[in-house]
């Protein structure tokens, strides 16, 4: 079982719409939550990053973690075709080592 | 401020030669990790520096190194090419180790044949 769990998708939407990407994870060591955006053909961009269980918002983007079940979400709320990307989350341990997620696709349809 | 860059950004080489890869991070940031992204793995970690010194290493094979300079520039050597060893490696630089934010390049497209 791979640490870090991520449906990939492909996600379709049509513009506008809310979108849900999830993961889940196995090792309660994670403390440290993160969602990055790839763009193909490019790395990894940091979007959010949170410490503890709860929302996080930050403009069309929110963050949520629930430690006591290991699942984590990122909401994008009036998804444009710009969101069109690969999103990632990652999380880090107490020895400070990052396991990604393999990344769900979203295709925002204009 | 500059990002983080890597060079060269493609490359392609034949089983069973070597290969270096370089990372140079965002100007103050002494804390280097490297990543190997495939469609089937995505992102592992492979190792991680700061101040000259291997923090951590990821699950990979001796074939796998790398080192960092004073600078902070770091370089990975893959030896023994193999045709798995293709894929994005990418770099990611932060202030510390297991920094707040860390901040990736664009990555270098390793193809071997």
């Amino acid at each position: 079982q791979k640490e870090v769990e991520q449906d990939p998708g492909p996600l379709s939407v049509p513009e506008g719409a809310i979108v849900s990407l999830n993961c889940t994870y196995s090792n309660s060591a994670f403390q440290y939550f993160m969602w990055y955006r790839q763009y193909s053909r490019k790395g990894p961009e940091l979007l959010m990053y949170t410490y503890s269980s709860g929302n996080k918002e930050d403009g069309r983007f929110t963050a949520q973690v629930d430690k006591s079940s290991k699942y984590i979400s990122l909401f994008i709320r009036d998804s444009q075709p710009s969101d069109s990307a690969t999103y990632l989350c990652a999380m880090r341990n107490t020895g400070n080592q990052f396991y990604f997620g393999t990344g769900t696709s979203l295709t925002v349809i204009p | 401020k500059a990002g983080v860059t890597q060079t060269p950004r493609y490359l392609i080489k034949t089983r069973g030669q070597q290969v270096t890869l370089s990372c140079s991070p965002i100007s103050g940031h002494r804390s280097v990790s490297w990543y190997q992204q495939t469609p089937g793995q995505g992102l592992q970690f492979l190792f991680e520096y700061f101040s000259e010194t291997q923090r951590n290493k990821g699950n990979f094979p001796g074939r796998f190194s790398g080192r960092q300079f004073s600078n902070s520039r770091s370089e990975m050597n893959v030896s023994t090419l193999e045709l798995g060893d293709s894929a994005l490696y990418l770099c990611a630089s932060s202030l510390r180790p297991g920094g707040d934010e860390q901040y990736f390049g664009p990555g270098t497209r390793l193809t071997v044949t």
